[in-house]
C-alpha cells in the first residue's frame, strides 16, 4: 500500500484565508490522487481528480497542483461552507486500490 | 442520476457477521464498478475494496483479505458487502460508491451511499 500523509491534520482559518493543504506519498503516484471534501455529517464529495481537475459544480476557488509524491489543495478564499475535512485520495485501476490521507480538519 | 440506497443501521454481536446492501438502478448495475468504503467513529476513510457486478470479480484490500465478501445480485440490482467474524474496531459507517477514479469503464461518476453505520457490542 501506498501512505498518504496530509498535513496539517487541523487548520484553523478566517473568511477570505488562503488555505493551502498538502498530501504526500510514500512512493511517486504520477497524478493517481484526488481531493475529496467531507462537510460535518455528510458523505464525502469528490472536488478534484487527477491532481487538478476541478469536479463538474466545485467553485473555482478550488485548485490541485502537485506530481510525484507531493500534492496541494488550495482553497484561495476560504467561504464558511468550506468547513469540513479533506482527504487526499490515492488510486489504482491495475491492480485497483485505494488509499486515503488521515485527513485535515479545516476550522 | 445514479443512485445508491443502502441498508439500515446494524448493532451486530463481536465474532458475528453483518451483510450490508446497496442497491441501485439496471443500468448503472451493469456499467460501474461498486467500491465500499469506511469510515470509523471521528475517524478518516479506508477503502476496503470493489466489486463489477457484470464480471462477478472482486478485488479487495489487503486488511480485509479473508474477512469481507462483495457480490452482487443482478436480478435486484444489488451489490453486497459481508463482513465475518466482527471486532469492535469494526463499528463504523460502511459507504458503498461509484468512485470517478475506481473504474470499471472511464467515466465521469463520483456517487455516493448515504451509509449503513455498524456497531459491534
Amino acid at each position: 500500500d501506498v501512505q498518504m500523509t496530509q498535513s496539517p491534520s487541523t487548520l484553523s482559518a478566517s473568511v477570505g484565508d488562503r488555505v493551502t493543504i498538502t498530501c504526500h506519498a510514500s512512493q511517486g503516484i504520477y497524478n493517481s490522487l484526488n481531493w475529496y471534501q467531507q462537510r460535518p455529517g455528510k458523505t464525502p464529495q469528490l472536488l478534484i481528480y487527477d491532481v487538478s481537475h476541478l469536479e463538474r459544480g466545485v467553485p473555482s476557488r478550488f485548485s490541485g497542483s502537485g506530481y510525484g509524491s507531493t500534492f496541494n489543495l488550495i482553497i484561495s478564499s476560504l467561504q464558511p461552507d468550506d468547513i469540513g475535512t479533506y482527504y487526499c485520495h490515492h488510486y489504482t485501476n491495475h491492480p485497483p486500490g485505494s488509499d486515503f490521507g488521515q485527513g485535515t480538519k479545516v476550522e | 442520476q445514479v443512485q445508491l440506497v443502502q441498508s439500515g443501521a446494524e448493532v451486530k454481536m463481536p465474532g458475528s457477521s453483518v451483510r450490508v446492501s446497496c442497491r441501485t438502478s439496471g443500468d448503472a448495475f451493469s456499467i460501474y464498478a461498486f467500491s465500499w468504503v469506511r469510515q470509523g467513529p471521528g475517524q478518516g476513510l479506508e477503502w476496503m475494496g470493489r466489486i463489477i457486478p457484470t464480471l462477478g470479480s472482486a478485488n479487495y484490500a489487503q486488511m480485509f483479505q479473508g474477512r469481507v465478501t462483495m457480490t452482487a445480485d443482478r436480478s435486484t440490482t444489488t451489490v453486497y458487502m459481508e463482513m465475518n467474524d466482527l471486532r469492535s474496531e469494526d463499528t463504523a459507517v460502511y459507504y458503498c460508491a461509484v468512485m470517478r477514479s475506481l473504474y470499471y469503464t472511464p467515466h465521469d461518476l463520483d456517487v455516493w451511499g448515504q451509509g449503513t453505520s455498524v456497531t459491534v457490542s
